[in-house]
């Protein structure tokens, strides 16, 4: 089986500007969970989804949104672009039929963003 | 909330030790993960575990619930160890909501 892919794997942009980040689960896998990591805050959870709904929702601001479609890939976007974004933004695919802190998660290479 | 804490955050050791590396957290958990992060950023899933211990080849985890505590240790270290070792649990205990993570353990294996 295919792992986890997301495209881009590196994107620089300016502040102020949008991004999306695109995250394709393993073949069956119908949960997507989303990830931050800086140097300063470690690993922090963003967003879980699963079939099409939002799941799990992390601390972050409204800039910070995503989806998933029918096919069980999922997008993520963050509006007007701070500085303090640069970071790797890493997905994670599992069976998800729990909450995703009860599967074993499947993580795709990750998207470094920069902002600049 | 819970809250998780790792130690040490930075371990170096010769080719062919046994390390440990611990994970502290502050609620009641139906699960822990255990993660590894390679240079470059890929992260790969260790073990998941409830209860007791399991093992991998020369990767080993334990967990004590009551102690709210669990042990990653590695037989036998190879140079090709060297990554963080990251160690995740639910936010809130029991399986409700997100994963939150320790800090990490960077390892490093000299041969």
């Amino acid at each position: 089986k295919a792992g986890v892919t997301q495209t881009p794997r590196y994107l620089i942009k300016t502040r102020g500007q949008q991004v999306t980040l695109s995250c394709s689960p393993i073949s069956g896998h119908r949960s997507v969970s989303w990830y931050q990591q800086t140097p300063g805050q470690g690993l922090q959870f963003l967003f879980e989804y699963f079939s099409e709904t939002q799941r799990n929702k992390g601390n972050f601001p409204g800039r910070f949104s995503g989806r998933q479609f029918s096919n069980s890939r999922s997008e993520m976007n963050v509006s007007t672009l701070e500085l303090g974004d640069s970071a790797l933004y890493l997905c994670a695919s599992s069976l998800g039929t729990s909450g995703g802190s009860l599967n074993e998660q499947y993580f795709g290479p990750g998207t470094r963003l920069t902002v600049t | 909330k819970n809250e998780v804490e790792q130690s040490p955050q930075n371990l170096t050791a010769q080719e062919g030790e046994f390390i440990t590396i611990n994970c502290s957290y502050s609620v009641g958990i139906s699960a822990l993960h255990w993660l590894q992060q390679h240079p470059g950023g890929g992260i790969v899933s260790l073990f998941m575990l409830s209860s007791g211990k399991k093992k991998h080849g020369r990767l080993i985890a334990t967990i004590n619930i009551q102690e709210k505590h669990s042990s990653l240790h590695i037989t036998a270290s190879h140079p090709r160890d060297s990554a963080v070792y990251i160690c995740a649990v639910p936010n809130y205990g029991g399986s409700q909501g997100n994963l939150i993570f320790g800090k990490g353990t960077k390892l490093s294996v000299k041969p």
